[in-house]
């Protein structure tokens, strides 16, 4: 069955660090990846999603970035955190048009 | 505009009553869809899919979601609500020829009390 981890599963940074989370997937091969955040009470944001290694699509123009050095490894970075990038993130796979997204436990981000 | 919308931000019901949650969506054509459940810290876990056939798809934990084409609608239900529901829940579409792109409504918050 599909696993996803999702690594640190908290993290307090100060404003102006750099930023590193790690989703990895096991069970799977190929699968299409998402970086998602949930700020306070509010909905999902899709912010990046990719279709393959070193394919990655942007949907929100902002400080992050994402990569994809592996199949099953997908990054989410920053060089310069923002007090407005603390958050939940989340990391989910798919399979294409019809295959049901899955996600991972999610990483808390407080930016101080 | 596309658009996916939950009308009703916060609903409190009492344990054992029955409950249902509204998912409007507005697309050219019927995308694939979804209800997702959050518990507070954790991530979304699938509660039910419809993706064609029989409207009425039934779900984990007693839900169960109808399709209405005319309204565009896919609303989740549940007969009698346990307190371990309380929970946010989240509708999302799948429409074609987007990539498996998802898009959420902003969520449910449900509470249950005694």
């Amino acid at each position: 069955s599909q696993t996803i981890h999702q690594w640190p599963a908290t993290l307090v940074q100060p404003v102006g660090s750099p930023l590193s989370l790690e989703c990895t997937v096991e069970g799977t091969s190929n699968p299409n990846l998402y970086w998602y955040r949930q700020a306070a009470g509010r909905g999902l944001q899709l912010l990046f999603y990719s279709v393959g290694i070193g394919q990655i699509s942007s949907e929100v123009p902002q400080n992050l970035s994402a990569s994809r050095p592996q199949d099953r490894q997908f990054i989410l970075s920053s060089k310069k955190l923002l007090l407005s990038d603390s958050g939940f993130y989340l990391c989910a796979l798919g399979g294409g048009w019809g295959k049901t997204q899955y996600f991972g436990p999610g990483t808390r981000l407080l930016v101080l | 505009a596309q658009s996916v919308t939950q009308p009703d931000i916060h609903i409190t019901v009492s344990e054992g009553a029955s409950l249902e949650l509204r998912c409007n969506y507005s697309y050219g054509a019927t995308p694939y869809l979804f209800w997702y459940v959050q518990s507070p810290g954790q991530g979304l876990q699938l509660l039910l899919k419809y993706f064609s056939g029989d409207t009425l798809v039934q779900g984990i934990k007693g839900f169960e979601a109808e399709f209405k084409r005319s309204q565009s609608s896919f609303n989740l239900r549940k007969p009698s609500v346990h307190w371990s529901d309380a929970a946010e829940y989240f509708c999302a579409v799948d429409p074609p020829n987007t990539g498996n792109q998802f898009y959420f409504g902003t969520g449910t918050s449900l509470t249950v009390i005694p």
